[in-house]
């Protein structure tokens, strides 16, 4: 079974930019979450995608904004890019969707932005 | 808001020791998952152990335990006979309610001395 697949790995952007982020769940997985990584926020819950609808979003700016499509795949936008967004981007998947599910993580993208 | 903290940022173990990782955690759920999530330099998260609060045994998965004390909202991680390969960042999580959100403590990067 393949496991959560996150394109690209790596991606510089400048800053006013905009990127977008791909996650691929695990087949069978309805629930996709992203996170951002950095060394001095650690680990924090940007949203979550159920059945294409977003379910739960965390405390980020609306320049942050993430889809689902009917096939789970997920992608998430951050438009006018800063320098404070660069960061390790994580995507996790589970299902069934719940506390009892495990999330999978996939390996991130490293967005650096300069 | 749920919390959750990680007062360690390092440790150190010798190769086949035992070592202890600490972790507190504030919620007014009472149904709640807590987690061990390990992060090698790959950055991939990997599930290491998950507790249910409802149940008072202490969960167990080979040469890892916790020792979960709800009503101090305790939930340290043991690793007993350390190997090289459980050099990592240690991260402890939770989550609660009907949605996948995972709150994160700040990581204990953890080094294994041969």
């Amino acid at each position: 079974k393949a496991g959560v697949t996150q394109t690209p790995r790596y991606l510089i952007k400048t800053r006013g930019q905009q990127v977008t982020l791909s996650c691929s769940p695990i087949s069978g997985h309805r629930s996709v979450s992203w996170y951002q990584q950095t060394p001095g926020q650690g680990l924090q819950f940007l949203f979550e995608y159920f059945s294409e609808t977003q379910r739960n979003k965390g405390n980020f700016p609306g320049r942050f904004s993430g889809r689902q499509f009917s096939n789970s795949r997920s992608e998430m936008n951050v438009s006018t890019l800063e320098l404070g967004d660069s960061a390790l981007y994580l995507c996790a998947s589970s299902s069934p969707a719940g506390q009892r599910a495990e999330a999978f993580f996939g390996q991130g993208t490293r967005l650096t932005v300069v | 808001a749920q919390t959750v903290t990680q007062s360690q940022p390092e440790m150190s173990v010798q190769e086949a020791e035992t070592v202890t990782l600490s972790c507190t955690y504030d919620t007014s759920e009472s149904d709640y998952y807590l987690f061990w999530y390990k992060q090698p330099p790959s950055r991939q998260m990997i599930l290491v152990i998950r507790q249910e609060a409802y149940k008072q045994q202490n969960a167990t998965e080979n040469r890892f335990s916790v020792n979960f004390q709800k009503a101090a909202k305790s939930f340290s991680l043991k690793i007993s006979d350390s190997q090289l390969g459980d050099a990592a960042m240690y991260f402890c999580a939770y989550i609660a309610g009907a949605n996948s959100k995972l709150t994160f403590g700040k990581g204990i990067t953890l080094s294994v001395r041969p």
